[in-house]
């Protein structure tokens, strides 16, 4: 089915360890984002991109990493997982004309 | 810099009762906006979005917002409401120069029968 698919839906991270949450999208969209959603603050931002090869950051950075080498995959990496990034994390993705984005059905992530 | 305020937490409301969502948002310029749903333990679902034109703008499941430039608000409706709206709903906006779309914190509905 068309649409944005993220793996895994669930994960328990140990601190300091490192993980890649997967995200793809078979609509050719240009436009990917990261959020992460945490109670009471609604989503933010945490990088997004414009299309391969190009990204930048949004509102809540640090401690994540992203790359864009194909239109359809836009992973996020944790480089050495942190309690306080415990949240559930959502891959979105839009054309360039469309700015109504299609977002995928979320990673919910816990760090002990 | 672009911001969405949506000041009530949590609504509830009576099933078949009206249904009115605050959102206000802060942008130099005409903003994109938009409102999606998220029922629990789900990803979002966009409900409408105003670009350009006519400032009541209608979107899925009954529900329609007006955009408002003076006010700088751009409020959710449903004339009544339906055990299954219960949810959250999160307004936002997009800055065209940004490329960010920014949420607000959300508003979680109860309905009661």
């Amino acid at each position: 089915n068309a649409g944005v698919t993220q793996t895994p839906k669930f994960q328990v991270l140990k601190t300091g360890q490192s993980m890649t949450l997967q995200c793809a999208q078979d609509m050719n969209h240009e436009y990917m984002s990261w959020y992460r959603q945490d109670p009471g603050m609604g989503l933010r931002l945490i990088h997004y991109s414009v299309g391969a090869g190009i990204t930048d950051q949004g509102e809540v950075p640090n401690g994540y990493n992203v790359s864009r080498s194909t239109t359809e995959d836009f992973p996020l990496r944790l480089l050495s997982a942190a309690p306080s990034q415990t949240s559930v994390y959502f891959c979105a993705s839009r054309r360039g004309n469309n700015y109504g984005y299609t977002f995928g059905s979320g990673t919910r992530l816990t760090v002990v | 810099a672009q911001s969405v305020t949506q000041p009530d937490i949590h609504i509830t409301v009576s099933e078949g009762a009206s249904l009115e969502l605050r959102c206000n948002y802060s942008y130099g310029a005409t903003p994109y906006l938009f409102w999606y749903v998220q029922s629990p333990g789900q990803g979002l679902q966009l409900l409408l979005k105003y670009f350009s034109g006519d400032t009541l703008v209608q979107g899925i499941k009954g529900f329609e917002a007006e955009f408002k430039r003076s006010q700088s608000s751009f409020n959710l409706r449903k004339p009544s409401v339906h055990w299954s709206d219960a949810a959250e709903y999160f307004c936002a906006v997009y800055g065209g120069a940004t490329n960010k779309l920014i949420f607000g914190t959300g508003t979680l509905l109860a309905v009661q029968p």
